[in-house]
C-alpha cells in the first residue's frame, strides 16, 4: 500500500508570493490534517479535512487555507507567503479522523520564503 | 487546555544503555497520548499510543510507554539503545473531539554513541 504522498518536497518562493502543496493521503482515508514544523514553535496543528470539509482549524491566519476532493486528496494554499512561513509542512491520513487513530505522516513539503 | 512538555531537548546514551525520554502531560479530560519518531528527512512515524486499554504500552522497534495518571507522565523507555535509535522524538496528547488535533510536544533528539 503506497503511503502519504506529499509534492513538491523543496519549494523556494519569494515574500508576497502564494504557494499551493499536494497531499495524496493512503488508499481507503478519508481524513488529512495539515501541520506545520519549525525549529522555534515546533509541529502545530493547520487544519483537517473530512469528505471534502474542514472540521477543525488551528490558530493560524487566513493566509492559510486548504481544500480536500472527492478522491480525498487535499492541498493547503498560503497567500502573500512571509518569510516566517519558511517551514517543513506535513500531511496526515487516517481512517476517519478520530482522536485516538494512529495518524500517517508524508515525508514533507520543505518551503523556503526569501 | 491540554499541553505536553519533554523534558530534555537532547539525550545522549551509549549503545547497549537504556533510552529514558520523559514526557508531562497536562489535561482536564483521560487522554489519549502518543509516541511518534522522526528520522532526519522523514515525516513522523508512530511509535506507540495510549488509549486506556493497558497503562503499560508496547511499540515498535522494542519501545515501550507507562502511564502514570498520578504523574501525569507517559515516558518512552527502551531497553537497549541501539545506533539506528538515532532520532528525534516527540510525545503529543489528542484533543477528543478534534479530529486527528495533536498537540506535540517539543522533541527530544536521542543520539547513540558507538
Amino acid at each position: 500500500k503506497a503511503g502519504v504522498t506529499q509534492t513538491p518536497r523543496y519549494l523556494i518562493k519569494t515574500r508576497g508570493q502564494q504557494v499551493t502543496l499536494s497531499c495524496s493521503p493512503i488508499s481507503g482515508h478519508r481524513s488529512v490534517s495539515w501541520y506545520q514544523q519549525t525549529p522555534g514553535q515546533g509541529l502545530q496543528f493547520l487544519f483537517e479535512y473530512f469528505s471534502e470539509t474542514q472540521r477543525n482549524k488551528g490558530n493560524f491566519p487566513g493566509r492559510f487555507s486548504g481544500r480536500q476532493f472527492s478522491n480525498s486528496r487535499s492541498e493547503m494554499n498560503v497567500s502573500t507567503l512571509e518569510l516566517g512561513d519558511s517551514a517543513l509542512y506535513l500531511c496526515a491520513s487516517s481512517l476517519e479522523g478520530g482522536p485516538n487513530e494512529k495518524l500517517f505522516f508524508g515525508s514533507g513539503t520543505q518551503l523556503s520564503v526569501l | 487546555a491540554q499541553s505536553v512538555t519533554q523534558l530534555g531537548s537532547h539525550v545522549s546514551v551509549s549503545e547497549g544503555a537504556l533510552v529514558l525520554l520523559r514526557c508531562n502531560y497536562s489535561s482536564s479530560v483521560p487522554p489519549y497520548l502518543f509516541w511518534y519518531v522522526q528520522y532526519p528527512n522523514q515525516g513522523l512515524q508512530l511509535l506507540l499510543k495510549y488509549t486506556s486499554a493497558a497503562t503499560l504500552v508496547k511499540g515498535i522497534n522494542g519501545f515501550e510507554a507507562e502511564f502514570k495518571k498520578s504523574e501525569t507522565s507517559f515516558h518512552l523507555t527502551k531497553p537497549s539503545a541501539h545506533m539506528s535509535d538515532a532520532a528525534e522524538y516527540f510525545c503529543a496528547v489528542s484533543v477528543r473531539g478534534g479530529y486527528n488535533k495533536l498537540i506535540f510536544g517539543a522533541g527530544t533528539r536521542l543520539a547513540v554513541h558507538p
